[in-house]
């Protein structure tokens, strides 16, 4: 399988407030997990992301927590701004003939309010 | 330039017609992208570039799609005799090559309407 399930669809948090992002994998072969961000009228731009032999990884108020066992893996937004609020999506992918072939989750709207 | 460019940002057809997307890709960058993001949808991928190897064509909806890369360069996504449900935003995408980097770099990407 190659689906990667996100949620919530959608988040509204408080300015100085932490956002809490999951996804969930299935394909064990997945190697990478990077998360995007979008904003309106523009393409995703790669936020931060992680490989399976690291638990966390942290960039700034951004923080990626892997399990491998469990194949999930989420972002957390510390002391979240409104200048924050987009829409974000987790993604994974694998080697091989499809090397570096993104499979995306469905996206999160985030908005944080002032 | 220094990012991806894609044209036209904005589309509309009519249903029935011939459209060409175009992708620029960042000067040096050995593999392209098309993506397709519906509305409230995640990114689904149509098909993927990589230098003079074979592209990989497994995520085209139908054979109505198709794409070329001239030269390992320019980007061309045609969809023949558009459909409603093709209406979308087509995202080229493109990033250097070698395992250690893995990012992709976005065009902006061209907004897909038939009517």
């Amino acid at each position: 399988q190659q689906q990667v399930k996100q949620s919530p669809q959608s988040l509204i948090v408080q300015k100085g407030g932490i956002s809490i992002i999951n996804c969930a994998y299935e394909n064990t072969a997945f190697d990478y997990f990077p998360w995007y961000q979008q904003f309106p009228g523009k393409g995703p731009a790669l936020l931060i992301a992680i490989r399976p032999d690291v638990s966390e990884k942290k960039e700034g108020r951004f923080t990626i927590s892997f399990n491998k066992s469990a194949k999930q893996f989420s972002l957390h937004i510390m002391d979240s701004q409104p200048g924050d609020s987009a829409t974000y999506f987790c993604a994974a992918s694998t080697g091989g003939t499809s090397y570096g072939k993104l499979t995306f989750g469905q996206g999160t709207i985030l908005t944080v309010h002032p | 330039g220094a990012g991806v460019s894609q044209s036209p940002s904005n589309k509309v057809t009519e249903k029935g017609k011939d459209v060409e997307l175009r992708c620029d890709p960042i000067s040096g960058h050995t593999a392209l992208y098309w993506y397709r993001q519906s509305l409230g949808q995640g990114l689904e991928f149509l098909i993927y570039f990589q230098g003079n190897s074979a592209p990989d064509k497994s995520g085209l909806p139908s054979d109505r799609f198709s794409a070329e890369r001239t030269g390992g360069s320019v980007s061309t996504l045609t969809i023949q005799r558009t459909q409603q449900e093709d209406s979308a935003v087509y995202l080229c995408a493109s990033r250097p090559r070698g395992p250690s980097d893995y990012g992709y770099t976005f065009g902006s990407g061209t907004r897909l309407t038939v009517v």
